[in-house]
C-alpha cells in the first residue's frame, strides 16, 4: 500500500515571504498523480495543484508550483508571496495511475500559520 | 454550482444509535467516497463506489455501511454508533473519464458520539 508522509505538523512564515511544506510518499508504482489540497478553517477541501509523474516539469499554479523529484519520491510545495488567506491545513495525496477506482491517499497534513 | 452535498452538516448521537449520511452529487460522476478525518490522520478512506449498485471497503470499513442505489447519491450508515466514530465525514466524487483524478469534497459533515 502506499503511503504520503508529511513531516512538519506546522509551520509558520511572515506575510510576503515564501514557505515551503514538504511530502514524500512510498509507491512501487510507475504512473501516479500528486496532489496538494489546501483546507482552510471553513472546513472545504480545496485542490490547490497537481502533477502527473510522468511529466518532468514542476507543475504551476499561480503563485503556487511544485518540485517533484520522482527518484527521491518527494513533492513539496512553495508559496510565494504568502498571503493571510494562504493559512489553513495543507494535505498532500498521492493516487494510483490507470483507469481504477482508486481514492486518494492522504498525508496527515501541515498547519500553515501566516504571520502578518 | 451544489457540486457534493452532504447532509447534515453536524449531528450529535449516544452510543449506540444509528444514523445516515446523505451525499448528493450533481456532476454525473462515477465514482464517489466517503472519508473521514481525525486530528493528526489526515483523511482515511472507508467505502467507495465505482457506480450505481456497487460498493467497497476502503482503509477503515469497520462499523459503517454503505448504498449507492441512485447514481448521484452516496449513503454512509452507522448502525450503532460509537465514541470512537466522532468525526468529520467527507464525501467525495469523480469522475471516472478523467486520468487526473482529481476529487471534489463536500463540506463535511461533523459527528459526535457520545
Amino acid at each position: 500500500a502506499q503511503t504520503v508522509t508529511q513531516s512538519q505538523p506546522e509551520m509558520s512564515v511572515q506575510e510576503a515571504e515564501t514557505v515551503t511544506l514538504s511530502c514524500t510518499y512510498d509507491t512501487s508504482e510507475s504512473d501516479y498523480y500528486l496532489f496538494w489540497y489546501k483546507q482552510p478553517p471553513s472546513r472545504q477541501m480545496i485542490l490547490v495543484i497537481r502533477q502527473e509523474a510522468y511529466k518532468q516539469q514542476n507543475a504551476t499554479e499561480n503563485r503556487f508550483s511544485v518540485n517533484f523529484q520522482k527518484a527521491a519520491k518527494s513533492f513539496s510545495l512553495k508559496i510565494s508571496d504568502s498571503q493571510l488567506g494562504d493559512a489553513a491545513m495543507y494535505f498532500c495525496a498521492y493516487r494510483s495511475g490507470g483507469g481504477g477506482a482508486d481514492g486518494l491517499t492522504f498525508g496527515k497534513g501541515t498547519h500553515l500559520i501566516i504571520q502578518p | 454550482n451544489a457540486g457534493v452535498t452532504q447532509t447534515p452538516k453536524f449531528r450529535v448521537l449516544k452510543t449506540g444509535q444509528s444514523m445516515t449520511l446523505l451525499c448528493a452529487q450533481d456532476m454525473n460522476h462515477e465514482y464517489m467516497y466517503w472519508y473521514r478525518q481525525d486530528p493528526g490522520m489526515g483523511l482515511r478512506l472507508i467505502h467507495y463506489s465505482v457506480g450505481e449498485g456497487t460498493t467497497a471497503k476502503g482503509e477503515v470499513p469497520d462499523g459503517y455501511n454503505v448504498s449507492r442505489l441512485k447514481k448521484q447519491n452516496f449513503l454512509l450508515g452507522l448502525e450503532s454508533a460509537a465514541p470512537s466514530q466522532t468525526s468529520v465525514y467527507f464525501c467525495a466524487s469523480r469522475t471516472g473519464t478523467a486520468y487526473t483524478g482529481e476529487l471534489f469534497f463536500g463540506e463535511g459533515s461533523r459527528l459526535t458520539v457520545l
